[in-house]
């Protein structure tokens, strides 16, 4: 029974290319939350998906930022034009009703 | 405004002895808490969680306790391993404001031999 997978674990992009971060729930779940964590701090909250729809998007910056949760396929966490203070850890989780699980993460460098 | 912190941001434990992780939230809308283990490299695993209509929870080896009159949340590990070592996140989750979880800044729990 596989955990929440999140791909790549590591990414190092330059200033002003753009980052996709993909994410895939666990089995059964259908909703899906993208979480950042920067160096020693707790983690924000960015946004919460369901399948097709954002549902509460209030964590995430107005700019550059976009995620999606399409009918096939895992989620998306899309950042345009990265700065270098786009960089930190993105934890994804996924629920069937409440309890979060959380995948690896994928931590992104921006040079 | 509406955040979740923790008292002691290290803490440091005899192999065997018990272990409390300490946490204040200021959100008296919340009513659902989970705790959360973190350790180098890796995502959050999910510990122990408590509704609000509970004051204690008991898991294997590991205890919640909520008291919602001061907004204080606890974990208490038993005969604590070096292999608890980590850091710990207590999150809430406000009532009403969909599946977001606060986290907490975190307390790093360091287990000696």
């Amino acid at each position: 029974n596989a955990g929440v997978m999140q791909n790549p674990r590591h990414l190092v992009r330059r200033r002003g290319q753009e980052a996709r971060l993909r994410c895939s729930p666990m089995k059964g779940h259908s909703h899906v939350y993208w979480y950042r964590q920067l160096p020693e701090e707790g983690l924000k909250f960015m946004v919460y998906l369901q399948k097709e729809n954002i549902i509460d998007e209030s964590g995430m910056p107005k700019e550059r930022f976009s995620a999606e949760f399409p009918k096939e396929g895992p989620s998306i966490l899309r950042i345009q034009q990265v700065v270098r203070g786009d960089s930190a850890a993105y934890f994804c989780a996924s629920s069937d009703i409440e309890t979060q699980y959380f995948g690896p993460g994928t931590r992104l460098l921006v040079l | 405004g509406e955040s979740v912190g923790l008292h002691l941001p290290t803490l440091s434990v005899q192999e065997g002895d018990n272990s409390i992780i300490n946490c204040a939230y200021s959100n008296s809308a919340s009513d659902y808490f989970i705790w959360y283990k973190q350790e180098s490299g890796k995502g959050p695993q999910f510990i122990i969680d408590i509704r609000s209509n509970m004051d204690k929870r008991q898991g294997q080896r590991v205890t919640v306790l909520l008291n919602k009159t001061v907004k204080h949340l606890s974990l208490q590990i038993a005969a604590t391993q070096p292999g608890d070592s980590a850091v710990y996140f207590c999150a809430e989750n406000v009532r009403n404001q969909g599946g977001k979880l606060i986290f907490g800044q975190g307390t790093e729990l360091s287990v000696k031999p």
